[in-house]
């Protein structure tokens, strides 16, 4: 069964606009991730953030996460068209390392 | 950085011949792999998790004779899937993890499977 679940399901904004995307699990974590799917391909990993913290940042990326609302939000700023993608929310990670992957965001920037 | 390599990219068989792909980590070494089926424009959906030295764990409604998995070296996993379908068409991803706490997993670029 999924776990995460991401909203919205698509997002279009303009080259240069922040894109926010959110997700929402059901159960307690040791660590949430956001990956990256460019059509077609694998996903690609973009950040962790643990359970015991609140905020990460990575470049142009920043992951909040609040555990007593089991949510997260990726925040991409000043979007390029290159970031158009699917990303997806992924949660377990745990001793068997097995991660379930929420639905996902189809985000696409327009130049 | 950690990359794993997914041969082929596509493939197209023949109703009732098997397929088999390949999931190598290049640059480190994985006791564990797993491997994904994707539909169009939905998420991944976990099938099983290949353990080098033994058996695969299979999901629940996984054939696990469908979908025969190998995991005989730490570097190498493979799917095949058997007598294929139709319905089997769909994107196979693998992906593999150094297995150390927090570590990501890394992804193949994953295999376009055509059954005709």
């Amino acid at each position: 069964s999924q776990q995460g679940e991401e909203d919205p399901q698509a997002l279009s904004i303009q080259e240069g606009e922040n894109a926010t995307m959110n997700c929402s699990y059901k159960t307690s974590i040791n660590n949430l991730q956001w990956y990256r799917q460019n059509s077609g391909r694998g996903l690609v990993h973009l950040i962790l953030i643990r359970s015991n913290e609140r905020e990460k940042h990575s470049g142009r990326l920043r992951v909040t996460l609040d555990t007593s609302k089991k949510s997260s939000s990726l925040l991409i700023t000043a979007s390029r068209a290159a970031d158009t993608a699917s990303y997806f929310c992924a949660t377990g990670g745990g001793s068997n390392y097995k991660l379930t992957f929420g639905k996902g965001t189809l985000l696409t920037v327009n130049p | 950085g950690a990359v794993v390599s997914q041969h082929p990219s596509r493939v197209i068989c023949k109703s009732g011949t098997s397929v088999k792909i390949e999931c190598r980590s290049l640059d480190f070494q994985a006791t564990t792999m797993f491997w994904y089926r994707q539909f169009p424009k939905q998420s991944l959906m976990l099938m099983a998790t290949s353990n080098e030295g033994s058996k695969a764990t299979y999901e629940q409604g996984v054939e696990k004779d469908k979908f025969l998995i190998n995991h005989a070296s730490l570097t190498l996993s493979t799917l095949t899937v058997t007598s294929a379908h139709p319905e089997d068409s769909s994107f196979y991803i693998c992906s593999a993890t150094p297995s150390m706490r927090d570590s990501p997993l890394h992804f193949g670029n994953g295999t376009r499977l055509t059954v005709t």
